[in-house]
C-alpha cells in the first residue's frame, strides 16, 4: 500500500534560520496536502500541492511539489516561535489520505 | 474552532468497559473520517463514511464499532479495548471523499482515551 515518509522527524531551529522538511511517497500521487498540529491541538490544513513542479508561497512558508508527483517540501525562512509544532505531509491516492509521521519542530529564542 | 466537536475530550476506560465517542461537524460536509493518533506514529486512518455509507475500513479491529446516522454525525463504538488502543482518536470532515480541487480535511479537537 501507499506510505508516505517524511523526514526529519525532529527539527530543532534558532529562531531566525530557515529549515526545510521533506516527504517522499512510495506511489504518484494526485495531491499531497500539508498539516501543522500545535502542541496539544489537532492538525489544520495549510495547503494543497495538485500540478507536478508546483510551488506555492504562504508567507515565510514555501511548498514544493515535485516533477514526478512522489515527493514534496515544506520551507520555512526566517523561523519564529509561532512556527513551533508538528508538520504532516498528507498524500492522496485515489480517495485516501496517507499521513507521513510529521516533522516535529522546537525553537530556541 | 473548526465546525467540527468531538465529545468526550478525555476518556479512561477498563478493557471491559464499553464507551463511545462522538463527533458533530457542522460545516455541511458529506465525508466524515475516523483517524488514531499515536505517540512517534503517523496518523493512522480508521474509517471513511460518505453520505452515511462506510467506505473504507482500514483493517482495524472488531472491538472498534463506527456508526454514521446522519452526515452530521460520527461515533465510534469501543468495547474491550486493549492498553495498546491508548491514543488521541481525532475526527475529519471533508466536503467529498473524492472532490474537484482543493478537499481539505477539518479536524476536530479529538478524545484522548486512555484504555487501563
Amino acid at each position: 500500500g501507499q506510505q508516505v515518509m517524511q523526514i526529519p522527524q525532529y527539527q530543532h531551529v534558532q529562531e531566525g534560520e530557515d529549515f526545510t522538511t521533506y516527504c517522499n511517497s512510495s506511489t504518484t500521487l494526485s495531491n499531497i496536502q500539508w498539516y501543522k498540529q500545535r502542541p496539544g491541538g489537532h492538525p489544520v490544513f495549510l495547503i494543497q500541492l495538485v500540478k507536478s513542479g508546483e510551488v506555492k508561497k504562504q508567507k515565510r512558508l514555501t511548498f514544493q511539489f515535485g516533477e514526478a508527483k512522489k515527493n514534496s517540501s515544506l520551507h520555512i525562512t526566517a523561523t519564529q516561535t509561532t512556527d513551533v509544532g508538528t508538520y504532516f505531509c498528507a498524500g492522496r491516492e485515489d480517495y485516501k489520505l496517507s499521513f507521513g509521521a510529521g516533522t516535529t519542530v522546537t525553537v530556541r529564542a | 474552532e473548526t465546525g467540527v466537536t468531538q465529545t468526550p475530550r478525555h476518556l479512561v476506560m477498563g478493557m471491559t468497559n464499553k464507551k463511545s465517542l462522538k463527533c458533530e461537524q457542522h460545516l455541511g460536509h458529506n465525508a466524515m473520517y475516523w483517524y488514531k493518533q499515536s505517540a512517534k506514529k503517523p496518523l493512522e486512518l480508521m474509517f471513511v463514511y460518505s453520505l452515511e455509507e462506510r467506505v473504507e475500513n482500514n483493517s482495524v479491529p472488531s472491538r472498534f464499532s463506527p456508526e454514521c446516522p446522519n452526515s452530521s454525525h460520527l461515533f465510534l463504538h469501543l468495547h474491550t479495548l486493549q492498553p495498546e488502543d491508548s491514543a488521541l482518536y481525532l475526527c475529519a470532515s471533508s466536503q467529498e471523499v473524492l472532490a474537484e480541487g482543493i478537499n481539505e480535511q477539518f479536524f476536530g479537537p479529538g478524545t484522548r482515551l486512555t484504555v487501563l
